[in-house]
């Protein structure tokens, strides 16, 4: 049974470029949440994808935006790249309904914004 | 306000037991969790507890929660070298959907 897998692992921008990321959750999951981990902090919460529209989203500027394919994949877009944009993004999965809809993590792409 | 509060770091010896400590604001929080994540590696889950709980054993780990006192605790019995990590400590937002908020992560190094 696969965990949950990101595209790419690795990535390199220069400031003004876009970026896409991608997320398949975990099998038997319907519900998918992308965070940011800056250098030496706690994971921040971007938004959160069920039923193909964004649920619920963190503190984050528009130039952060998603979308949750029919297969429940996801994939996450950053425009207009800050220096400060550069850290881990996390992608999590969840089944949506279960008691205690624990979240489970992918390893991340990293991206560099230089 | 919504906010996790842990202790950034915490060195003990091969074989002694760990505990790390975690602090929380939302007393709405239904769930709390404990994540481990190794140095370039995503977060893996550990192990949580309901908020209708005062403790949860797992194996090794031991999971305290005083709801009153907004305090939760992962202690690590026989700590290995294999544990050194982040650990961090995370509760759902008040809807107790969509978001998990995360304590910075307390770096647990294990001396042999």
């Amino acid at each position: 049974d696969a965990g949950v897998t990101q595209s790419p692992t690795h990535l390199i921008k220069t400031r003004g470029q876009q970026v896409t990321l991608r997320c398949s959750p975990k099998s038997g999951h319907d519900t998918v949440s992308w965070y940011q981990q800056a250098l030496g902090q706690g994971p921040q919460f971007i938004f959160q994808y069920y039923e193909e529209e964004e649920r619920q989203r963190g503190n984050f500027p528009d130039r952060f935006s998603g979308h949750q394919f029919p297969n429940y994949s996801s994939e996450l877009n950053v425009n207009a790249l800050l220096l400060g944009d550069s850290a881990l993004y996390l992608c999590a999965s969840s089944a949506t309904g279960t008691s205690q809809e624990t979240q489970y993590f992918g390893p991340g792409t990293r991206l560099l914004v230089l | 306000g919504e906010d996790v509060e842990q202790s950034l770091f915490l060195s003990v010896r091969e074989g002694d037991s760990s505990v790390i400590n975690c602090t929380y604001t939302d007393s709405s929080s239904t769930y709390l969790y404990w994540y481990k994540q190794e140095p370039g590696a995503g977060l893996q889950l550990l192990t949580y507890i309901f908020s209708n709980m005062d403790m949860k054993q797992d194996q090794r780990l031991t999971v305290l929660l005083n709801k009153k006192d907004k305090h939760l605790s992962l202690r690590i019995a026989d700590t290995q070298t294999g544990d050194s990590a982040i650990y961090f400590c995370a509760e759902h937002g008040s809807s107790n959907t969509g978001k998990l908020i995360f304590g910075q992560g307390t770096t647990l190094q294990v001396k042999p």
